[in-house]
């Protein structure tokens, strides 16, 4: 049982390009979620989707987009990279009921550094 | 809104003392609080949760916390720590396990552990 799946694990981008960050979970789980987490500030919520077709901003979208096609995929889209936007990444999944309820399954984390 | 605060950057304890990392908490309904651990270059893990019940909780590696509603804290404790419990703690904090509600994280506290 793989869990949550992110890729690639580090980018170095150009300021101005553009990329797609990849999650993937074999849990069956509705719920994921994209979080970027800055030294000293914890995590941020980028954006969420509570099933496939249905997606909503966080605390941090801007920059960003998201789609989520199946049940599985969540990937995190940066248009238009920028500075700010170096961080790590992490996307998480959680089931929507049942005894780990509540409890958020986390990837390994995708590092970006926008130059 | 919900929040969560992590008052210490660092704790540092030698090992086998007992070790507490504290968290307090806002909400506006009913809490229900985690406590993740995240060791270098890895994902969150989950430790433990309060939902509802017993006030003291137990989770993995021998941690367990105490919820206070009246102090409105969460704090995280083990009886006797390991050098291998050093690691990034983040308490996090929503106000409803069972819907798309969001986890909001606290800022984590870095725990050192020494011989």
């Amino acid at each position: 049982n793989a869990g949550v799946t992110q890729t690639p694990k580090f980018r170095i981008l150009k300021i101005g390009q553009s990329m797609t960050l990849q999650c993937t979970q074999d849990m069956n789980h509705n719920y994921m979620y994209w979080y970027r987490q800055d030294p000293g500030m914890g995590l941020k919520l980028i954006y969420y989707s509570v099933g496939a077709g249905i997606t909503d901003k966080g605390e941090v979208p801007n920059g960003y987009n998201v789609s989520r096609s199946t049940t599985e995929d969540f990937p995190l889209r940066l248009e238009l990279a920028a500075p700010s936007q170096t961080s790590v990444y992490f996307c998480a999944s959680r089931p929507g009921a049942g005894g780990r309820s509540g409890e958020l399954f986390f990837g390994e984390g995708s590092r970006l550094t926008v130059l | 809104a919900q929040s969560v605060a992590q008052p210490e950057d660092q704790v540092n304890v030698a090992e086998g003392n007992p070790l507490t990392v504290k968290c307090t908490y806002s909400v506006s309904g009913n809490p229900y609080l985690f406590w993740y651990v995240q060791y270098p270059n890895r994902g969150l893990q989950f430790l433990l949760k309060y939902i509802t019940g017993d006030n003291l909780v137990k989770g993995s590696y021998g941690f367990e916390a105490e919820f206070n509603k009246s102090q409105t804290s969460f704090h995280l404790k083990k009886p006797s720590a390991l050098v291998s419990d050093s690691a990034l703690y983040f308490c996090a904090v929503r106000d409803d396990p069972g819907t798309a509600s969001k986890l909001t994280f606290g800022t984590g506290t870095r725990l050192q552990v020494t011989l």
